[in-house]
């Protein structure tokens, strides 16, 4: 069962702004919004969480609609090791430490 | 911080062999997960433990895969007897069981080839 909807595959020039938008409609009051990403290869990355504020860290910033429906994950300022795969997840609220991958979001950075 | 340690990180076999895949947790992390991942079907959860503990095991595919979790510090997942179609990127993660959230720690991964 699917709680997340991505775009299968986006590109963005090198040193711009990578916007990457996931809908969550039936996420409930009490459930995160997590990112991971995961380079060719490597295992999955944790990025950033969020449950209804805006989020930045060192890596991303996560932008969470006040509906808590959809969210974005922006990288400021894309790399070429930025291509990844990036996974929008729902995760239910703590006691249950599950994390379910969908298909996520095939970025690529363009030089 | 050495991560989360997998071994072999390549394995190849023939079918119908016991396989045997190996997990170093980071220390003082409480949680450790198994996944695996293929073309057909992502990455997908097999199980999970806490404190040793199994606690979710729905995602093992049949019989023939068993986990165990001897020690904070270990875990093992084996696969007997092993067949093509188990073939796949074979992840381990652990994570602290502390506060609302965890994040994973993801392993480099063991590459298994069945023939």
């Amino acid at each position: 069962d699917a709680k997340t909807t991505q775009p299968p595959s986006m590109d963005c020039a090198e040193g711009r702004a990578a916007n990457l938008p996931c809908n969550h409609s039936t996420i409930s009051g009490n459930e995160y919004v997590y990112w991971y990403r995961q380079i060719h290869s490597q295992g999955p990355q944790y990025i950033i969480h969020g449950l209804k504020n805006n989020e930045t860290n060192e890596m991303a910033s996560l932008i969470i609609t006040e509906d808590r429906k959809s969210s974005t994950l922006i990288l400021p300022h894309a790399t070429l090791r930025d291509t990844a795969v990036y996974y929008c997840i729902v995760r239910p609220d703590f006691g249950n430490e599950k994390l379910t991958f969908g298909t996520g979001t095939r970025l690529t950075i363009i030089p | 911080d050495a991560g989360v340690i997998q071994s072999p990180r390549h394995e190849v076999t023939e079918m119908g062999q016991e396989v045997t895949l190996r997990c170093k947790p980071i220390s003082g992390h409480n949680s450790l997960f198994w996944y695996r991942q293929t073309m057909m079907r992502g990455l997908e959860l097999l199980i999970y433990f806490n404190n040793n503990v199994p606690i979710d095991d729905s995602g093992m595919p049949e019989d023939r895969f068993s986990a165990k979790m001897p020690n904070a510090s270990f875990s093992t997942l084996k696969i007997q007897p092993s067949e093509p179609r188990d073939s796949a990127v074979y992840f381990c993660a652990s994570s602290p069981l502390v506060g609302v959230y965890n994040e994973q720690f993801f392993g480099p991964g063991t590459r298994l080839t069945v023939l």
